[in-house]
């Protein structure tokens, strides 16, 4: 298995365009998350999802929005992009809930 | 929501010396786990231990959850265990996982 994958490893956008953040999973989890880490501070939840179709905001979902049409995709939109998500989003997912998290290997964004 | 402390918030150390980090969290969880970022920014899951003790080599952790605290061990550390530490746990009653911020350990040679 290939794990959590994310595309692309590096962006640099600017103030007012738009991109998407792909996630992949191939472990057939139900749950996907969507996480940002700002420098020197720990990840947090943007959106989650609990299945193909659900999805919820978690703590910080001001200027996103994500879409669950299958199992195994989790795209996180960004519109509008701003220079405060300039951050590194990290996309997650488990088997159940309460379930070990695997995270995929991170996207530098950097919005200028 | 549910409180993650970490400590110490930052720790270094000999090659060689043994190291013990804390995390406390303030309600019942159902998931904890630990994780390393190494200096590239990539997280690597190191326990999934939300009560009990595990051992991964040089590494080992224990939860005590009824006394909502995790500690992870880490014995003859070497240069390529620096990086930032991370507990995470999630609430019995939800589906997120919430971070703490984290330990900042450099082991110099």
């Amino acid at each position: 298995n290939a794990g959590v994958t994310q595309t692309p490893k590096f962006r640099i956008l600017k103030i007012g365009q738009s991109m998407t953040l792909q996630c992949t999973q191939d472990m057939n989890h139900n749950y996907m998350y969507w996480y940002r880490q700002d420098p020197g501070m720990g990840l947090k939840l943007i959106y989650y999802s609990v299945g193909a179709g659900i999805t919820d905001k978690g703590e910080v979902p001001n200027g996103y929005n994500v879409s669950r049409s299958t199992t195994e995709d989790f795209p996180l939109r960004l519109e509008l992009a701003a220079p405060s998500q300039t951050s590194v989003y990290f996309c997650a997912s488990s088997y159940y809930v309460g379930g070990d998290r695997g995270f995929g290997p991170g996207t530098r964004l950097t919005v200028t | 929501g549910i409180q993650v402390e970490q400590s110490p918030p930052d720790l270094i150390l000999q090659e060689g010396a043994n190291s013990t980090l804390r995390c406390n969290f303030s309600d019942s969880v159902n998931n904890l786990q630990w994780f390393h970022q190494n200096p590239w920014g990539q997280l690597i899951n190191l326990f999934y231990i939300p009560s009990g003790t595990k051992q991964n080599g040089r590494l080992s952790a224990t939860t005590v959850a009824t006394e909502r605290y995790s500690l992870l061990y880490i014995s003859s550390s070497q240069t390529t265990d620096s990086g930032v530490y991370f507990c995470a746990v999630e609430e019995t009653s939800g589906s997120r996982l919430t971070f703490g911020e984290g330990t900042q350990l450099t082991v110099n040679p």
